[in-house]
C-alpha cells in the first residue's frame, strides 16, 4: 500500500509554545490530506481537511487559529498547534489518499503524540 | 450525520478461533467502507477496502463483507493468532470518513 509518513512521532513542549507536525505522502501525490485527533481509548475525530493550494476546511468546534494547517505541496501537509496548552495533549494522525474524490483507499501516518507540560 | 457503531467493544479469544467483528452505519450513502487495524500508540493500517458496489473483499485470513441496504459490515478473522491482537476500526466514507469506536481484540496463546 501507499506510505504516509508523520514527523515527529513524539514531541514534548512547554505551555505557550507552538509545535509543527508534518505529514508526507512518500510515494504518491495527495490533493487532499486529513488531520485527526485521538484521545485515549477513543476513536479518531476529524479535525480538518487539508487542500493543496487552498485553505483548509475545519470541522465544527475546531479552532482554525489554534490549529494552523498548510498544504504547500501535493506531498506535504503541516499542522501547527499554536500556543499549546496541556489540554492540547493528544495523539494526532494524518491521512491521505492517492488521486481525488472520496472513493479511494485512505492511508494513515504513524501518528504524533503531543505532550504539553 | 453518519454514525458508525462497532460491536463488541472488546473481545478476548483463545488462539485458533474464528471470529467476527461487527460494524453498522446509519447512512447508506457511502462510497466505501474500510477496515483498519491500530496497534497501541500507532497509526492506522488499512486492512480491507470495500467499494459501495462490492459485497466483500478478502485478504489472507481476513474477509470483510458489506451490506449497504442494512447498513452493516463484518470483518471475519480466520484462525486467529496472538499477533492479531489490536484495535480494529471500521470507517464509512461518505462526505467524510466516519469511524466507529473500535473493537479491542485480544488473542490469547
Amino acid at each position: 500500500g501507499a506510505v504516509v509518513s508523520q514527523h515527529p512521532s513524539r514531541v514534548i513542549c512547554k505551555s505557550g509554545t507552538s509545535v509543527k507536525i508534518e505529514c508526507r505522502s512518500l510515494d504518491f501525490q495527495a490533493t487532499t490530506m486529513f488531520w485527526y485527533r485521538q484521545f485515549p481509548k477513543q476513536s479518531l475525530m476529524l479535525m480538518a481537511t487539508s487542500n493543496e493550494g487552498s485553505k483548509a476546511t475545519y470541522e465544527q468546534g475546531v479552532e482554525k487559529d489554534k490549529f494552523l494547517i498548510n498544504h504547500a505541496s501535493l506531498t506535504l501537509s503541516t499542522l501547527t498547534v499554536t500556543s499549546a496548552h496541556p489540554e492540547d495533549s493528544s495523539f494526532y494522525i494524518c491521512s491521505a489518499q492517492p488521486g481525488q474524490g472520496h472513493t479511494g483507499e485512505l492511508f494513515f501516518g504513524e501518528g504524533s503524540r503531543l505532550t504539553v507540560l | 450525520k453518519q454514525e458508525v457503531t462497532q460491536i463488541p467493544a472488546a473481545l478476548s479469544v483463545p488462539e485458533g478461533e474464528n471470529l467476527v467483528l461487527n460494524c453498522s452505519f446509519t447512512d447508506s450513502a457511502i462510497y466505501n467502507l474500510q477496515w483498519f487495524r491500530q496497534d497501541p500508540g500507532k497509526g492506522l493500517t488499512s486492512l480491507l477496502l470495500i467499494q459501495s458496489s462490492q459485497r466483500e473483499q478478502t485478504s489472507g485470513r481476513l474477509n470483510a463483507s458489506l451490506d449497504k441496504s442494512s447498513g452493516r459490515s463484518t470483518l471475519y478473522i480466520a484462525a486467529s493468532q496472538p499477533g492479531d491482537s489490536a484495535t480494529y476500526l471500521c470507517g464509512a466514507s461518505g462526505s467524510r470518513l466516519t469511524f466507529g469506536e473500535g473493537t479491542q481484540l485480544t488473542v490469547n496463546p
